[in-house]
């Protein structure tokens, strides 16, 4: 089963608009990592951050974390038309990880 | 780094046959990853290798599932007896981290087709 949630399920937004998406787990962790997906293809890796953080960045993402309501966000600046994907959570746990059930954003130019 | 290989991209297969893919994870890493995914929904794991040898493997895989990675390499997942419901993406993704510093990579993955 699958660790994580994602919220909203979808989002659509104008080209330039920032893109909120927000994450729920259900352990506690050592980090949470976020993924993109693209339509028919493999996730690729965007931003790790750590338990004992509370906010990274990177060019036009921002993460934060709250281990105290074990969730996270997800903030893409100024979207482009290129951000249109899915973007999922993940968490490690035992001995792998849990993906969330993601948020398909598509963003319109 | 030319990245983790996935083979076929494709497959289309009849109920009831066999299905064999392959994933060739980046080289130097160590450890090797086997998720699946169905529309709309996010990676679900299947099972998990440090080198060779096989560490976690999800309650919810059924017997019919099986997967090698022999010498610690390339790695490859069986279906034996395919049903529709398994028609999904099957990933791959290989890491060389550990721990806090862990993340994955992943390959475009096989989308089975079994009619």
């Amino acid at each position: 089963s699958q660790q994580g949630e994602e919220d909203p399920q979808a989002l659509s937004i104008q080209e330039g608009e920032n893109a909120t998406m927000n994450c729920s787990y259900k352990t506690s962790i050592n980090n949470l990592q976020w993924y993109r997906q693209n339509s028919g293809r493999g996730l690729v890796h965007l931003i790790l951050i750590r338990s004992n953080e509370r906010e990274k960045h990177s060019g036009r993402l921002r993460v934060t974390l709250d281990t105290s309501k074990k969730s996270s966000s997800l903030l893409i600046t100024a979207s482009r038309a290129a951000d249109t994907a899915s973007y999922f959570c993940a968490t490690w746990s035992g001995n792998q990880f849990y993906f969330g059930t993601g948020t398909s954003l598509t963003v319109i130019p | 780094d030319t990245g983790v290989s996935q083979n076929p991209r494709h497959k289309i297969t009849k109920r009831g046959q066999n299905v064999t893919f392959r994933c060739d994870p980046i080289s130097e890493h160590n450890r090797l990853y086997w998720y699946r995914q169905t529309l709309g929904q996010g990676p679900e794991f299947l099972t998990y290798f440090q080198n060779e040898a096989q560490l976690e493997k999800s309650r919810l895989l059924s017997d019919r599932f099986s997967a090698e990675r022999p010498k610690g390499s390339f790695s490859t997942l069986e279906i034996q007896r395919t049903e529709q419901g398994d028609s999904a993406m099957y990933l791959c993704a290989s890491s060389s981290g550990t721990g806090i510093s862990e993340k994955l990579f992943f390959g475009s993955g096989t989308q089975l087709s079994v009619l």
